[in-house]
């Protein structure tokens, strides 16, 4: 079946880049994207892109897709302590009405 | 305001007995969908609905029972709750479906613990 992977914990140092990496097994894969859960709440979505595209950039957000590789990332430039959160991939195709998400990252900024 | 209202935020309940989470939107979505979210195990989709009287099982259904009889709610049921159901529950409404590309909107949560 499909799977999604994630690791589970990322730290970085305001200031700094952070990448959050995911991998799918999905051949099919439509639209993959990525939520941030603050804490506390739901999920609010970030960006997502298109499988037929292999980058897309969103103010300090770079979504980079290869696909041969199936492997997603999320690039968070600048890092700010309000950036720590949890951030799920999720993948999405047309053969069912599921979104399939990731363990979820939890991204912790140091001051 | 656009939302996904979940209640109860909050519930402590005893093994066997029948619950109901309730779950409504004000936007017209047609898709609507529960999870469970565990430690280490993401969100994972326990049923959906594509639109009113349109329901199927999402990956991990066992349990669980859900309705759709008007467009804005749908209330996830545990008939005999049990222990292994502890977890913390999203609903999630989208106008159409994933594959569609369309943004999920999510509640705030309810966090269920089954003694």
């Amino acid at each position: 079946g499909e799977d999604v992977e994630q690791s589970l914990f990322l730290s970085v140092r305001e200031g700094d880049s952070s990448v959050i990496n995911c991998t799918y097994t999905d051949s099919s894969s439509t639209y993959l994207y990525w939520y941030k859960q603050e804490p506390g709440a739901g999920l609010q979505l970030l960006t997502y892109i298109f499988s037929n595209m292999d980058m897309k950039q969103d103010q300090r957000l770079t979504v980079l897709l290869n696909k041969k590789d199936k492997h997603l990332s999320l690039r968070i430039a600048d890092t700010q302590t309000g950036d720590s959160a949890i951030y799920f991939c999720a993948e999405s195709n047309n053969q069912g009405g599921k979104l399939i998400f990731g363990q979820g990252t939890e991204l912790s900024v140091k001051p | 305001e656009a939302q996904v209202t979940q209640n109860p935020r909050y519930l402590i309940t005893v093994t066997g007995k029948k619950l109901t989470v309730t779950c409504s939107q004000n936007m017209n979505h047609e898709y609507m969908s529960w999870y469970r979210q565990d430690p280490g195990l993401g969100l994972r989709q326990i049923y959906y609905s594509m639109n009113v009287e349109v329901t199927d099982k999402g990956d991990v259904p066992e349990g669980y029972k859900v309705s759709r009889k008007e467009k804005r709610n749908f209330p996830l049921i545990l008939e005999s709750p049990s222990p292994n159901q502890t977890s913390l529950y999203f609903c999630a409404s989208s106008l159409g479906g994933p594959w569609l590309n369309t943004e999920a909107f999510f509640g705030q949560g309810t966090r269920l613990t089954v003694v």
